[in-house]
Parts: structure tokens; C-alpha cells; sequence
């Protein structure tokens, strides 16, 4: 079965600083894994998709992810945070076998930027 | 391109009361459509999913239930609303199935807060 682990609840950065996000997967098959941003009371925003391509996955806002089958890990990253950058973050596997296209979430960091 | 609507944006309701939020996709068509919800300080639980009109699979018991009577449009109701019933409440489509590439990307709509008193 796929599941998800966002290893931080809560990350807390200064504007400018590097950030990283930690989702670690657990999934038998080559697995379909995707970030999305939330803002408050907002519906989710797609950042970026592995999709078993390029392991380095560019998405908006100058985030990227990185897919580690060896560390069954997807962190995401992005060099210099911005203000507007503060938001949750859900790291997702899709269900494989599933002909629905079925999302795991995983519980969310929370993105904070300080100035 | 392709839009999501949802609606209302907001509702407060009394315990015991009926419940109806539509969903509505424009620009595509025969999408998979799901219903999510979020309650506060937690992830995502998928409600409801639909690969087709009146199609629906449900992934969580509860008094909630979902109808698809048009090809875009999404419902999810329920007869008398708990408190347990509160948060906010995500539809999504996307357009194929599994392992198709980039057609299994889920969009999601802007959302309904519900809180149920």
C-alpha cells in the first residue's frame, strides 16, 4: 500500500533563506508523487509532478523537487523564500492500481516566512 | 482552458439541517471528479469519487452522500448535518486514470467552509 510522511508539521524560514520541505513515500510501484501549495481558505495549487522522467522536477514559483528511489524520498525545495511563500504544503502519492486516479495526502507542513 | 467552480464559499448551518454543495467543471469533458475533505489541522480525506454520470464511489461511511447528474457537475448532500460534519470542503477533476501521465492530475476547486453549530 502508498502511503506518505511529511517529516515536519511546522518549518519556519527567513525571507531569502533557503527552504526544504521532507516527504518521504512508501509505494511498491513506480510511484506518481506530486507537491501542492495551499493558502488560507484556499483551494490547492499543483506545484510540481514526478512522473518517472527527469528526477529533478521543476515547478512554479521557483520550487523543484527532487525524486531519491533510494531514499524513497521527494523533498522540495526552492532557494530564496518569499513573503508570499507562506502557505501549507502537501506532499501526494497517487493509489496505484487505482483506475480513478486516487490521491494519499500527506498531513501538511506549514510554511512559514518570517522577514 | 479548464475551470473549476465551487459553491457556496461559505455556509453555516444548524445541527439536524439538509446539506447541498455543487460542483461544477468547465472545459473538459467526462473528467473524474472526487470530494474531499479537510478538517482543521489535517490532511485530506477523500469523500467521494466519480468516473462517470451517476457513478459514484464512496470511501468513507457517513451521513454524506454525492450525485453526479450531468457530466460537470458534482453534488455532495446530506440529510441532516453533524457537528463532526464541519470543514472545508474540495472538489477536484482530472481527466484519466492512473499511470497516463500528466491527464492524472487532480485540479481543485477554491473550496466550501462549512461549520455546522
Amino acid at each position: 500500500a502508498q502511503s506518505v510522511t511529511q517529516l515536519d508539521s511546522h518549518v519556519s524560514v527567513s525571507e531569502g533563506t533557503p527552504v526544504l520541505l521532507r516527504c518521504n513515500y512508501s509505494s511498491s510501484y513506480s510511484p506518481s508523487l506530486f507537491w501542492y501549495v495551499q493558502h488560507p481558505n484556499k483551494g490547492l495549487q499543483l506545484l510540481l509532478k514526478y512522473t518517472s522522467a527527469a528526477t529533478l522536477v521543476k515547478g512554479i514559483n521557483g520550487f523543484e523537487a527532487e525524486f531519491k528511489k533510494s531514499e524513497t524520498s521527494f523533498h522540495l525545495t526552492k532557494p530564496s523564500a518569499h513573503m508570499s511563500d507562506a502557505a501549507e504544503y502537501f506532499c501526494v502519492v497517487i493509489v496505484s492500481g487505482s483506475n480513478t486516479g486516487k490521491l494519499i495526502f500527506g498531513q501538511g507542513t506549514t510554511l512559514q516566512v518570517k522577514p | 482552458s479548464q475551470t473549476i467552480h465551487q459553491w457556496p464559499a461559505t455556509l453555516v448551518q444548524p445541527v439536524g439541517s439538509p446539506l447541498s454543495l455543487e460542483c461544477t467543471v468547465e472545459g473538459t469533458s467526462n473528467p473524474n471528479l472526487y470530494w474531499y475533505r479537510q478538517a482543521a489541522g489535517r490532511g485530506l480525506q477523500l469523500l467521494f469519487y466519480s468516473v462517470g454520470i451517476g457513478q459514484i464511489s464512496s470511501e468513507v461511511p457517513q451521513n454524506l452522500s454525492a450525485s453526479r447528474p450531468q457530466d460537470r457537475q458534482f453534488i455532495l448532500s446530506s440529510k441532516k448535518l453533524l457537528l463532526s460534519d464541519s470543514g472545508f470542503y474540495l472538489c477536484a477533476w482530472s481527466l484519466g486514470m492512473w499511470g497516463q501521465g500528466r491527464s492524472d492530475t487532480q485540479y481543485f476547486g477554491p473550496g466550501t467552509r462549512l461549520t455546522v453549530l
